[in-house]
């Protein structure tokens, strides 16, 4: 079963700052938190990823509460190739990926 | 970085043929070997794990005789889908983990005529 909870789809203006929040409650303290983006037919991308800390990288950041219940992923200068679903991943403690429904997020011109 | 070639992109067979989906890890050693299937506006649904040498430990409800995975090299796995039936039809993705993460092919959408 998927250990995260998305919102199925969001909009976001181009040049805005996209935020794409990913519930995980049930996480344990060795799961880290995976974000891959994928665009229609083709294979996903990895994005970012962490276990506690704030993360970033030249493609987003990653927040990460403190009870690491919830963490949200930002895209700082959205562009139209963002146009993707977001999934937020849990890699479980035998190294698999698990898969929510993830975000559809489109930006607008 | 690592990138992992999946072939083919597209295959078309007719039903109760079989169809070979390889995936190679290129400058790269992939220990683990994920195959994932995705039908349309659903998510990725991991079928099988496979490690170099070993035999594929297949999810829950698939049928490891109708999806055969062969790992026999660290840069080689492929994934047979055998005496294909239209159900069958799908987008099907395989990634390796390796001390990069987790890098992804580009999938094969399969289509069963």
């Amino acid at each position: 079963d998927a250990k995260t909870t998305q919102p199925p789809s969001m909009d976001c203006a181009e040049g805005r700052a996209a935020n794409l929040p990913c519930n995980h409650s049930t996480i344990s303290g060795n799961e880290y938190v995976y974000w891959y983006r994928q665009i229609h037919s083709q294979g996903p991308q990895y994005i970012i990823h962490g276990l506690k800390n704030n993360e970033t990288n030249e493609m987003a950041s990653l927040i990460i509460t403190e009870d690491r219940k919830s963490s949200t992923l930002i895209l700082p200068h959205a562009t139209l190739r963002d146009t993707a679903v977001y999934y937020c991943i849990v890699r479980s403690s035998n190294y698999q990926l698990i898969w929510g429904a993830g975000t559809k997020l489109i930006i607008k011109p | 970085g690592a990138v992992v070639s999946q072939h083919p992109s597209r295959v078309i067979c007719k039903s109760g043929t079989s169809v070979k989906i390889e995936c190679r890890s290129l400058d790269f050693q992939a220990t683990t070997m994920f195959w994932y299937r995705q039908f349309p506006k659903q998510s990725l649904m991991l079928m099988a794990t496979s490690n170099e040498g070993s035999k594929a430990t297949y999810e829950q409800g698939v049928e490891k005789d109708k999806f055969l995975i062969n790992h026999a090299s660290l840069t080689l796995s492929t994934l047979t889908v055998t005496s294909a039936h239209p159900e069958d039809s799908s987008f099907y993705i395989c990634s390796a983990r390796s001390n990069y993460g987790y890098t992804f092919g580009s999938g094969t959408r399969l289509t069963v005529v």
